[in-house]
């Protein structure tokens, strides 16, 4: 398996305008987590979903973001609009189950996307 | 609520010296814990985990953690230390209440471990 998948790795764009960061999970996972982090605040965990369907999204900064998981394998962070504030590294993690079918927390990264907000 | 604390922002240690990360933890219900690994600009890796058993942990790259209950910490070890093993460790632990919030893991701030030769 290719690991998590994450595009675009580098985005630069300019205040105001619309951000789409993509995560694709490892096939078989059921968990996706969406976290950024910055030198300020360390990893903050923004939502995350089981089976597609969002669990807890307490952590998502404000209205301007939104977050979808429209299959099993794909997943979307929206920034709408974007500010300074909010150029950080954003990762996306899955995680999955063992073969009993427990749980397994060890979660899988992605290599982020650096986003910049100018 | 659970929750874990990295008291050392920052960690130095030499060359071939053993090294320990501190972490402690507070749960509700059994301790689910674990330790991650950030090397520049990857995302986070895992290194071992602690369910039950053994209080002492082995890991991936020489990594050991010890669970003590009493003391309520897993401090991750390691007997000799190496310029490679510099990077940011984050300690974790599970959610403690039931069905689908059991997936997440709360981190800690990380501590930077710098080896220097």
């Amino acid at each position: 398996d290719a690991g998590v998948i994450q595009s675009p790795r580098h985005e630069v764009t300019e205040m105001g305008q619309e951000v789409t960061l993509r995560c694709k999970p490892i096939s078989g996972h059921d968990y996706l987590f969406w976290y950024r982090q910055t030198m300020m605040r360390g990893l903050e965990l923004l939502i995350y979903f089981n089976n597609n369907v969002p669990i807890d999204d307490s952590g998502m900064p404000e209205d301007r973001f939104s977050a979808k998981m429209p299959n099993a394998s794909f997943s979307t962070l929206k920034i709408q609009p974007s500010e300074p504030r909010d150029s950080a590294v954003y990762f996306c993690a899955s995680s999955g189950r063992l073969a009993g079918g427990s749980l397994n927390n060890e979660q899988f990264f992605g290599p982020g996307t650096r986003l910049t907000v100018l | 609520a659970q929750s874990v604390a990295q008291p050392e922002d920052q960690v130095n240690v030499a060359e071939g010296n053993p090294l320990t990360v501190k972490c402690t933890y507070s749960v509700s219900g059994n301790p689910y814990l674990f330790w991650y690994v950030q090397y520049p600009n990857r995302g986070l890796q895992f290194l071992l985990k602690y369910i039950t058993g053994d209080n002492l942990v082995k890991g991936s790259y020489g990594f050991e953690a010890e669970f003590n209950k009493s003391q309520t910490s897993f401090h991750l070890k390691k007997p000799s230390a190496l310029v490679s093993d510099s990077a940011l460790y984050f300690c974790a632990v599970r959610d403690g209440d039931r069905g689908s919030t059991l997936g997440r893991l709360y981190f800690g701030r990380g501590t930077q471990l710098t080896v220097w030769p």
